[in-house]
């Protein structure tokens, strides 16, 4: 079946300017997972969905990044006033939460700022 | 929060079982051990996952002590396209203040 998307799977910005980073879970998955992962460096957990709600958001760098999920299923990270430490790939993933739950993740976004 | 810590890089040769050990001295009761594996420009792949003792899939065998105070996974007989970043990876699959901690990976270069 078909795994998680994202799109776009390049994004080219430059400072100040607002970017979205959209999110498509493996359907059914209820649980979506947001990473951040700078070049040459582990993953860095960002928010975690469960249905559209989400209970951890601690994981944001600043109020500039948000993130929202609809109908449980798509969902949109968002960051405004873009800055060159926001460079990055952002990774998304999605689980089962019956029984074990392994995390699916995408190709990720290469954001890069300008 | 379970924090993990492994080895930053490793080197192997073809053929060899490579044995990569995480270590989580502060899991917690409901925590599971996972790991994953990363190709550059790409997102991680699940490896295989486990409790406690052992768990042994087609790619992989998780070894997990008594304590659960850390890990070692083993990849038997490795070739050139196992060269990855491997994560080891603690959390709680049924809470639902879930919080992924990902180890800072191992670096694993296979040589011919």
């Amino acid at each position: 079946g078909a795994g998680v998307s994202q799109s776009p799977s390049n994004k080219v910005t430059e400072k100040g300017k607002d970017v979205e980073l959209r999110c498509d879970p493996i359907s059914g998955h209820t649980a979506l997972y947001w990473y951040r992962q700078s070049l040459g460096q582990g993953l860095e957990f960002l928010i975690y969905f469960q249905g559209n709600s989400a209970p951890d958001k601690s994981g944001l760098p600043s109020d500039r990044f948000s993130a929202e999920r609809t109908g449980g299923s798509v969902s949109t990270l968002t960051i405004q006033r873009t800055q060159q430490e926001d460079s990055a790939v952002y990774l998304c993933a999605s689980s089962d939460t019956t029984g074990l739950e392994t995390q699916y993740f995408g190709p990720g976004t290469r954001l890069l700022v300008l | 929060l379970a924090k993990t810590t492994q080895p930053i890089s490793m080197d192997s040769y073809e053929g060899q079982e490579v044995n990569i050990t995480c270590s989580h001295n502060n899991i917690a009761t409901n925590d599971y051990i996972t790991w994953y594996q990363q190709f550059p420009s790409q997102g991680p792949r699940f490896i295989i996952q486990g409790y406690k003792t052992k768990v042994t899939n087609e790619v992989a065998s998780l070894f997990i002590p008594a304590d659960r105070k850390s890990s070692t996974l083993s990849l038997p007989r490795v070739s050139l396209s196992d060269t990855a970043v491997y994560y080891c990876l603690v959390g709680d699959m049924m809470d639902s203040s879930y919080k992924l901690i990902f180890g800072s990976g191992t670096r694993l270069l296979v040589r011919p």
